[in-house]
């Protein structure tokens, strides 16, 4: 069975503090998406990895990908309370479909 | 100016009653998709369409039936909704240059009683 998991589900985090989100897939595929939704909206595209050894900034946030070892780590460094949100990864499992498997997400909670 | 937008928002609706959900496009892409979202089991995919007239099931496909006529409009339906229907449904479209990814629609929040 295809899966995609992420860890931690839950993350409650101090600002300044660095912490990695997981993202673990059973399948081969060289696409993985992260996306932030906030609450009771909709997602917004964070990173697009197409391939092995990928690597993506955005400020505070840092993704990467591992298609050997099945795994992406989305890094967030010194994190302030903007970055609260849920975070996707999503795997692409159909190149010519386009299909995308999402994780679980991870809440993310940043205090003072 | 969004280039996907779905309707309706909101809807509550009574067990054994058929509805549709729209969402339309402005971007001209061939790839659409229809995922709901339930606590602690992500996104997953009900169906999806790669053109016209060509659509597959995904993951949760039982209970949904899909059309999609026009290039820019793909519709969910809930044939007899079920309880088991209440969620938030998301629309989305992709380009399929691997580039990308997609680009979601605002979702649709159902409430079957």
């Amino acid at each position: 069975e295809l899966k995609v998991e992420q860890n931690p589900l839950f993350l409650s985090m101090q600002e300044g503090k660095n912490y990695t989100i997981y993202c673990n897939y059973s399948t081969t595929s060289d696409r993985l998406y992260w996306y932030r939704q906030d609450p009771g909206k909709s997602l917004e595209s964070l990173f697009v990895l197409l391939s092995n050894g990928a690597v993506k900034q955005e400020g505070r946030l840092m993704a990467s990908l591992d298609t050997k070892a099945r795994l992406s780590t989305l890094h967030i460094t010194a994190a302030v309370h903007d970055l609260s949100a849920t975070y996707f990864c999503a795997v692409d499992i159909n190149f010519d479909t386009d299909k995308l498997i999402f994780g679980t997400g991870t809440r993310l909670q940043v205090f003072p | 100016d969004a280039g996907i937008t779905q309707s309706p928002r909101h809807k509550v609706t009574e067990t054994g009653t058929p509805v549709t959900l729209r969402c339309h496009q402005t971007e001209n892409h061939r790839y659409m998709y229809w995922y709901r979202q339930d606590p602690g089991h992500g996104l997953r995919l009900i169906h999806y369409s790669y053109g016209v007239k060509d659509t597959d099931k995904g993951e949760v496909s039982d209970g949904y039936s899909v059309s999609r006529s026009k290039t820019e409009d793909f519709l969910l339906t809930l044939e007899s909704a079920t309880s088991s229907q209440t969620s938030v449904y998301f629309c989305a479209i992709s380009a399929n240059s691997g580039n990308y990814g997609y680009t979601f629609g605002s979702g649709t929040r159902l409430t079957v009683v």
